[in-house]
């Protein structure tokens, strides 16, 4: 059964800073891994999406990387903002007919100006 | 671009009401996906859409949980005798790759 680690699980950090979260799971057949963004109260929103044969996808300051084989996919915050501070979720999508995504606990990340 | 976008936003219901929650997918999406979500906790998958078959529902799901998905667009998701640890975020996704597009959710509170 497919398990998602989020590390750490809270992340309070003062405005400029680099941030590196960090996602773990127990399966590697996965077809892909979605990192999420989620604000209090509000649904989720996708940031990276990165198919199982690539190793990173970028997006403006975010960066991510996935290695099947070790279950480990990292998000790279560069120059952080205010406006990022939000829950950040990975979800690996299993291999198999209904292509079901398996869900962490998300880092809770606080930047503060 | 209008997104997925679900109704109500907000439900306030008695314990033992039934509650209808709707969800408009991005049109031309084939897959629909309903969760449900509670503070400080992930997503938890309750039943998938491919058109207008229902693939999967969740074990985790009682049989006071029903949706539908009649011509392959929009969906319903019925829970009937609500009980107060139904409370929680119910969310709705739709995609026709491999990426989700998820809507706002609906905050239903059980009283």
């Amino acid at each position: 059964k497919q398990e998602v680690t989020q590390i750490p699980a809270a992340l309070s950090v003062p405005e400029g800073e680099n941030l590196v979260l960090n996602c773990s799971f127990t399966d590697s057949a996965i077809y892909n891994l979605q990192w999420f963004r989620q604000d209090p109260g509000k649904g989720l929103t996708s940031l990276l999406l990165i198919q199982s044969s690539q190793r990173e996808q970028t997006s403006g300051r975010l960066n991510a990387s996935l290695d099947k084989s070790s279950g480990r996919s990292t998000l790279y915050i560069a120059a952080s903002q205010p406006g990022d501070s939000a829950t950040y979720l990975c979800a690996p999508e299993e291999a198999g007919n209904n292509r079901k995504l398996i869900w962490g606990l998300g880092t809770s990340l606080a930047v503060n100006p | 671009d209008t997104g997925v976008s679900q109704n109500p936003r907000h439900k306030i219901t008695k314990r033992g009401q039934n509650v209808t929650f709707r969800c408009d997918p991005i049109s031309e999406h084939n897959r629909l996906y309903w969760y449900r979500q509670t503070l400080g906790q992930g997503p938890e998958f309750l039943t998938y859409f491919q058109n207008e078959a229902q693939l999967e529902k969740s074990r985790l799901l009682s049989d006071r949980f029903s949706a539908e998905r009649p011509k392959g667009s929009f969906s319903t998701l019925e829970i009937q005798r609500t009980e107060q640890g139904d409370s929680a975020m119910y969310l709705c996704a739709s995609s026709s790759g491999p990426r989700r597009y998820f809507g706002p959710g609906t905050r239903l509170t059980v009283l």
